[in-house]
């Protein structure tokens, strides 16, 4: 069965830093990859996903993510943070485990300070 | 742009009551699925559904039923609600596999 690990439950950076979030998944073939931000009572928003080809995508507002197979890692970057990245972000794995689920890491919650 | 609507946002029950949680989606997706949030647990799966007529298992099916008679709904019940299950349910759906998830706006569910 697929898994996801974000090993961080919270992380405060400054306005204007940079930023990385870790993701790690286990699953035996290539995962589909997804990053996901979540504003306070919202439902969930797509940042980027990866399935095939260049290992570094490209998302909304500024992310990026590095799929690296040999550490099962699928890492979160944003080179200057803004203070309405505060939010949770959530990683996510999509894979065949007897029918196709996508399944969630527990989230990371970005506190931004001025 | 409706996407995905969830009904009810908010409901009290009582422990050992019935209810129902309904989804629909707009965009003529094939996929479905519900989902429960905690705190510090993330998204867990309850159920999907891969298409009209069918239902599956997720990471936690437990207490909870599912229907899919329409290919834009997704109905989730509970027939007998437990304290255990106050959450934030999101429905969501997606066109195939490698597709984005769209997600409903969640509904808080609290069972004393």
């Amino acid at each position: 069965a697929q898994s996801v690990t974000q090993p961080d439950i919270h992380i405060t950076v400054s306005e204007g830093a940079s930023l990385e979030l870790r993701c790690n998944y286990s699953y035996g073939a290539t995962p589909y990859l997804f990053w996901y931000v979540q504003s306070p009572g919202q439902g969930l928003q797509l940042l980027l996903k990866y399935f095939s080809g260049d290992t570094l995508v490209q998302g909304i507002k500024g992310f990026e993510a590095e799929f690296k197979r040999s550490q099962s890692s699928f890492n979160l970057r944003k080179p200057s943070v803004h203070w309405s990245d505060a939010a949770e972000y959530f990683c996510a794995v999509g894979g065949y485990t007897g029918g196709f689920k996508t399944i969630f890491g527990a989230g990371t919650r970005l506190f931004v300070k001025a | 742009n409706a996407g995905v609507t969830q009904t009810p946002k908010f409901r009290v029950l009582k422990t050992g009551q019935s209810m129902t949680l309904l989804c629909a989606q707009d965009m003529n997706h094939e996929y479905m699925y519900w989902y429960r949030q905690d705190p510090g647990m993330g998204l867990r799966l309850i159920h999907y559904s891969v298409g009209e007529g069918t239902t599956a298992k997720g990471e936690v099916p437990d207490g909870y039923n599912v229907s899919r008679l329409k290919k834009q709904n997704f109905l989730l019940g509970l027939e007998s609600a437990a304290p255990s299950q106050t959450s934030v349910y999101f429905c969501a759906s997606s066109p195939g596999t490698r597709n984005t998830i769209y997600f409903g706006e969640g509904s808080w569910l609290t069972v004393v």
